[in-house]
């Protein structure tokens, strides 16, 4: 399976500090996607990064992908309480269906 | 900007009913997916619809399952008895090309009793 796993499971910090998601999956990857949700509610798409490339940004957010250890972070800076959310990698193969890890439960303390 | 939408919000069905949860793609989109969570755990792929036929679904979709798209823009997705174990968050993607990024509704939560 290609699934990709995130680390840590849970991650609390406070409002200003930087939060680092990790994603490590299994095979051979064409794209890898982060997805935040907040609780109970949908997935909304943040960034898809594609294996050629080895990071991307937006906004505060900031993507970095190593194919050599199979690997992704997701960063947020500057964090804010409405960050908390849940955070989940996405990895597609050759099909480009989306295989979600369990994700990072992340609390922002205000 | 244009969002996939769903339909009901929530449903509350008695075990071995039959329910059909409504998806509206993106207008301008060609491949449609559903996805499940169970509660506390990950998001699970269970179909993938491309040109009027499955192209592509999972273990999870078996004979109780099936998908339609009876019109230009209703997805839906039939459970033909639902038991315990179907109770989820029921998520629809869809997106122009397999190749681009999915873009997901708010769900549907369902509770079988």
């Amino acid at each position: 399976s290609q699934q990709g796993e995130e680390d840590p499971q849970a991650l609390s910090i406070q409002e200003g500090e930087n939060a680092t998601m990790n994603c490590s999956y299994k095979t051979s990857i064409n794209n890898l996607q982060w997805y935040r949700q907040n609780s109970g509610r949908g997935l909304v798409h943040l960034i898809l990064i594609r294996s050629n490339e080895r990071e991307k940004h937006s906004g505060r957010l900031r993507v970095t992908l190593d194919t050599s250890k199979k690997s992704s972070s997701l960063l947020i800076t500057a964090s804010r309480a409405a960050d908390t959310a849940s955070y989940f990698c996405a990895t597609e193969g050759g099909s480009y269906i989306p295989t979600f890890g369990r994700g990072t439960s992340l609390i922002v303390h205000p | 900007e244009p969002e996939v939408t769903q339909t009901p919000s929530h449903q509350v069905t008695q075990m071995g009913q039959e329910v059909i949860l409504r998806c509206v793609p993106i207008s301008n989109h060609l491949y449609f997916y559903w996805y499940r969570q169970i509660l506390g755990q990950k998001v699970e792929f269970l179909v993938s619809f491309y040109n009027n036929e499955i192209s592509e679904k999972s273990e999870i979709f078996d004979d109780q399952f099936s998908v339609e798209r009876p019109d230009g823009s209703n997805f839906t997705l039939k459970i033909r008895s639902t038991k315990l174990e179907d109770s989820a968050m029921y998520f629809c993607a869809s997106t122009r090309s397999e190749r681009e990024t999915q873009y997901f509704g708010p769900g549907t939560r369902l509770l079988v009793l």
